[in-house]
């Protein structure tokens, strides 16, 4: 199956920038996604790379390497509101067709 | 726009009990649909995908089973319900056969006592 691993929590302060790593081992690798999703709520889509590099999308970034099977998401000033835990998803075709694998998560607690 | 639908968002049910939840997409034809659960503390593991009526797959064994009468419907049944099958069951829709993202219903919180 999938390797994903994420750190299980971080905390960072409210303002200050903090990036959540994500490692992964797969075969059939056609990208990776990372998803935010609050307590008792459903994940919702931030970003995704498929290729090897940095993607920016407002606060958030992504990047990727391919060779080193590794990930992580950046956010810049930080908000309150940014509490909340982040999957990291590696999207393969390792079982026969093209699903999404997720990692457990990491829980992010933003400090004031 | 598309949509997606889950019901119910929360259900408490006896053991031994039948199960089933319903998840239907709007504004979209032929989608890739999928059930997730998510155990308390941990991470989404995908149950069962279908990329047509008809069509399901499963990537685990388990006491649940799911079947796609219609395009845009996806049901998770179970005959007889365990403790382990408590969660939080997600469905969601992705579209095409590209890399594309996978859009979220939002959820039925499962209990069963």
């Amino acid at each position: 199956g999938q390797n994903i691993d994420q750190p299980t929590e971080m905390t960072a302060t409210e303002g200050a920038i903090v990036q959540i790593n994500c490692t992964y081992q797969t075969s059939g690798f056609n990208g990776l996604f990372w998803y935010q999703q609050h307590a008792g709520e459903a994940p919702t889509f931030l970003s995704y790379n498929v290729l090897d590099g940095l993607e920016e999308k407002g606060r958030f970034s992504s990047f990727l390497s391919r060779s080193k099977g590794y990930s992580y998401l950046l956010l810049k000033e930080l908000q309150m509101k940014d509490s909340a835990s982040y999957l990291c998803a590696v999207f393969s075709d390792q079982t026969g067709a093209n699903n999404l694998f997720f990692g457990t998560g990491t829980r992010l607690t933003v400090i004031p | 726009s598309q949509t997606i639908h889950q019901w119910p968002a929360t259900l408490v049910q006896p053991v031994g009990s039948p199960l089933s939840l319903e998840c239907t997409v709007e504004g979209t034809s032929n989608p890739n649909l999928y059930w997730y659960r998510q155990a308390a503390g941990r991470g989404l593991q995908l149950l069962f995908y279908s990329v047509g009526i008809g069509q399901i797959s499963s990537e685990v064994p388990q006491n649940l089973s799911a079947s796609r009468p219609q395009d845009r419907q996806f049901i998770l049944s179970s005959k007889k319900l365990l403790l382990s099958d408590s969660g939080f069951y997600l469905c969601a829709w992705r579209g095409g056969t590209g890399v594309t993202e996978a859009f979220f219903g939002q959820g039925t919180r499962l209990t069963v006592v």
